[in-house]
């Protein structure tokens, strides 16, 4: 039960795109379309922001984007706005029914 | 508006236990698979167990080394974690949260932290 890879940072100004990756094996990431991904502010819980790679839950912005290519997810972020400021990790279903989470990468707005 | 109450966190010393509750509401609680997350203080998120619906199936984080045991009440609406022989590195926010299958983890409770002393 390896943990997925996640770059540690990511940064950008506010009206920019920013894309995180995460990282994983055929037997999580690249074996199921049960990647999904969450937002954490500072002292909050985390909120689900994106599931099964690319579905968004009611009232997440369509600014949210979520992709798989092989044994990588990707968020992107489209016009970066302050508020998206947070911790991001992502989440892989895999074999043997274990949840696989990412080691976050936190986000900077400029 | 669904709704997660942790509870039962506090300071424990290595080689105890302690009992997280967690009493959900504003869904049909016996439908839905219940996970327990954790983060350790400064670091990310680890999934430590989760439980199906009726209570048939359940599966934990292999590091566990069987020290952890998820059950649920569904007439009580809640979910439990008994975590016994704690270690210092159990010391973490412990969150419930619904699970909409295939770990898809859309309701987060606020947290309990658990401290474990050595």
């Amino acid at each position: 039960q390896s943990a997925l890879t996640q770059p540690p940072s990511a940064s950008g100004s506010p009206g920019q795109s920013v894309t995180i990756s995460c990282t994983g094996t055929n037997s999580d990431v690249g074996g199921y379309n049960y990647v999904s991904w969450y937002q954490q502010h500072p002292g909050k819980a985390p909120k689900f922001m994106i599931y099964e790679v690319d579905k968004r839950p009611s009232g997440v912005p369509d600014r949210f984007f979520g992709s798989k290519s092989g044994n990588t997810a990707f968020l992107t972020i489209s016009g970066l706005q302050a508020e998206d400021e947070a911790d991001y990790y992502c989440l892989s279903y895999g074999t043997g029914s274990v949840a696989l989470f990412g080691g976050g990468t936190k986000l900077t707005v400029l | 508006e669904v709704e997660l109450v942790e509870s039962g966190g506090g300071l424990v010393q290595a080689g105890g236990s302690l009992r997280l509750s967690c009493a959900a509401s504003g869904f049909a609680f016996g439908a839905h698979w219940m996970t327990w997350v954790r983060q350790a203080p400064g670091k990310g998120l680890e999934w430590v167990a989760d439980i199906k619906g009726d209570g048939s199936a359940r599966h934990y984080l292999n590091s566990l080394e069987g020290r952890f045991t998820v059950s649920r009440d569904n007439v009580k609406t809640s979910v439990y974690l008994q975590m016994n022989s704690l270690r210092a590195e159990d010391t973490a926010v412990y969150y419930c949260v619904r699970n909409l299958g295939f770990h898809r983890l859309d309701s987060w409770g606020q947290g309990a932290l658990v401290t474990v002393s050595s």
